[in-house]
């Protein structure tokens, strides 16, 4: 069974700051995939990756397929970043995501 | 158009009613994704439609019944529901189920069952 873990479960900033979330999972993956949510809103999917690294806007994913470890880097934050941000994984073969608990970022004026 | 729109964004529904909720997509995408998500808790896999065919049934209560009239369109059908349903129900798409598959999410609809 993947276990995916999210580092830290919450987190305060103030705006501006450059942010970063952690994400580990324990068994090998094809894709993994960062996603956002706004307090009771809906899903966006910000990034799938499988290897490397992506960058769109003030967001930056990377992974590292051996030490099994995503990160999600938020340049220059504005408070209209806070939302939960989740880590979800495809494991091996499987279109079945198996989700991380959450980040809820918070980005104070 | 990279959109996958739910309709209604709210439900307020007794046990007895019998309502449906909407989804639509129109990037030409196969499969399509009922989930479940209890606040503060991570999305819960429901079903899943491949070539507008149930694939998958997450061992979900019959009171939820869902429907995929065309390769756009995804309904669920909710009857006799207990008030532990209340809950966001988000559907997505996707290209395909294989492995490399990018899924895109709706707003949700917002349950409540009293």
């Amino acid at each position: 069974k993947n276990e995916v873990e999210q580092s830290p479960q919450n987190l305060t900033a103030q705006e501006g700051e450059f942010i970063t979330i952690n994400c580990s999972y324990s068994v090998g993956i094809s894709a993994l995939h960062w996603l956002q949510q706004h307090p009771g809103g809906g899903i966006v999917s910000l990034f799938m990756l499988s290897s490397g690294k992506k960058k769109h806007g003030r967001l930056i994913a990377t992974i590292n397929i051996q030490e099994k470890h995503s990160s999600l880097h938020i340049t220059a934050s504005h408070p209209r970043d806070s939302a939960v941000y989740i880590c979800a994984v495809n494991p091996g073969s499987n279109y079945k995501l198996t989700f991380g608990k959450g980040t809820l970022l918070t980005v104070n004026p | 158009d990279t959109e996958v729109t739910q309709t209604p964004k709210h439900l307020v529904m007794g046990m007895t009613n019998k309502k449906s909720l909407k989804c639509e997509q129109h990037m030409g995408h196969r499969a399509m994704y009922w989930y479940k998500q209890k606040a503060k808790k991570p999305p819960e896999l429901m079903f899943v439609y491949s070539y507008e065919k149930l694939s998958i049934n997450e061992s979900v209560p019959s009171r939820f019944s869902p429907e995929c009239p065309n390769s756009s369109l995804l309904n669920l059908h909710l009857h006799a529901l207990q008030p532990e349903d209340s809950a966001l129900y988000l559907c997505a798409s996707s290209q395909g189920t294989g492995r490399y598959n990018e899924q895109f999410f709706g707003p949700g609809t917002r349950l409540t069952v009293l």
